[in-house]
């Protein structure tokens, strides 16, 4: 079964913390994807990336960086994080024909306090 | 860019109805779209998947319709269980922006 994997389901962490995030998947897809979703707000692209060492900023990325060193992982990195990023993070992957869309991690939950 | 409506935003039937969720989205230049089911504090799941030159998708239970041109789709689901209780998001995949747009979705109780 395919799988996309994020490392940690609950992370707390205390203001001005780096944090790491990380999503791994087994599909051998081109692109990987990280979101925040918040209640009323939906879910808002913070950073994408098409290939190994290659990114692009999304909707929200103030605050945020992300590492794509290989090809199956991608990581999102919180530089100091802030209670306003308390929040659910999911990440997705695609394959370049876009044909089956987007796979899911399960999601972390991360509260800052 | 483009905006994707999902109403309602909470639904609540008895088991056994059938229902339609609503999708709307501004711009028609999509490659596909995409429903998902998300149950409280998961991840996404994907339930079905419609290709821009493609009318409707069926999976079990579900049936998914797009009409481009108008910029809508719609999610059935027959005979509904509580096992679907959840949260329904549509996404699209826009020819312009490079990524799927999201609803903010449909929250669906289904009373046994």
């Amino acid at each position: 079964d395919v799988k996309v994997t994020q490392s940690s389901r609950y992370l707390v962490k205390r203001t001005g913390e780096k944090v790491f995030l990380e999503c791994v998947q087994d599909m051998d897809h081109e692109n990987m994807f990280w979101y925040r979703q918040d209640p009323g707000l939906g879910l808002r692209l913070i950073y994408f990336s098409y290939d190994v060492k290659m990114k692009e900023k999304g909707d929200i990325p103030e605050g945020y960086s992300v590492s794509r060193e290989k090809k199956e992982r991608f990581s999102l990195i919180l530089e100091s994080a802030s209670t306003n990023q308390t929040s659910m993070y999911l990440c997705a992957s695609s394959s370049n024909t876009i044909w089956w869309g987007y796979t899911f991690g399960s999601g972390t939950r991360l509260t800052v306090v | 860019k483009q905006e994707v409506t999902q109403i309602p935003a909470a639904l609540s039937v008895p088991e056994g109805e059938n229902l339609v969720l609503n999708c709307s989205f501004t711009d028609s230049a999509i490659y596909n779209l995409q429903w998902f089911r998300q149950d409280p504090g998961k991840g996404l799941t994907s339930l079905l998947l419609i290709q821009s030159s493609q009318r409707e998708q069926t999976s079990g239970r579900l049936n998914a319709s797009l009409d481009k041109s108008s910029g809508r789709s719609t999610l059935y689901i027959a005979a509904s269980q509580p096992g679907d209780s959840a949260t329904y998001l549509c996404a699209v995949y826009s020819n312009t922006g490079n990524q799927f747009y999201f609803g903010t979705g449909t929250s669906l109780t289904v009373i046994p």
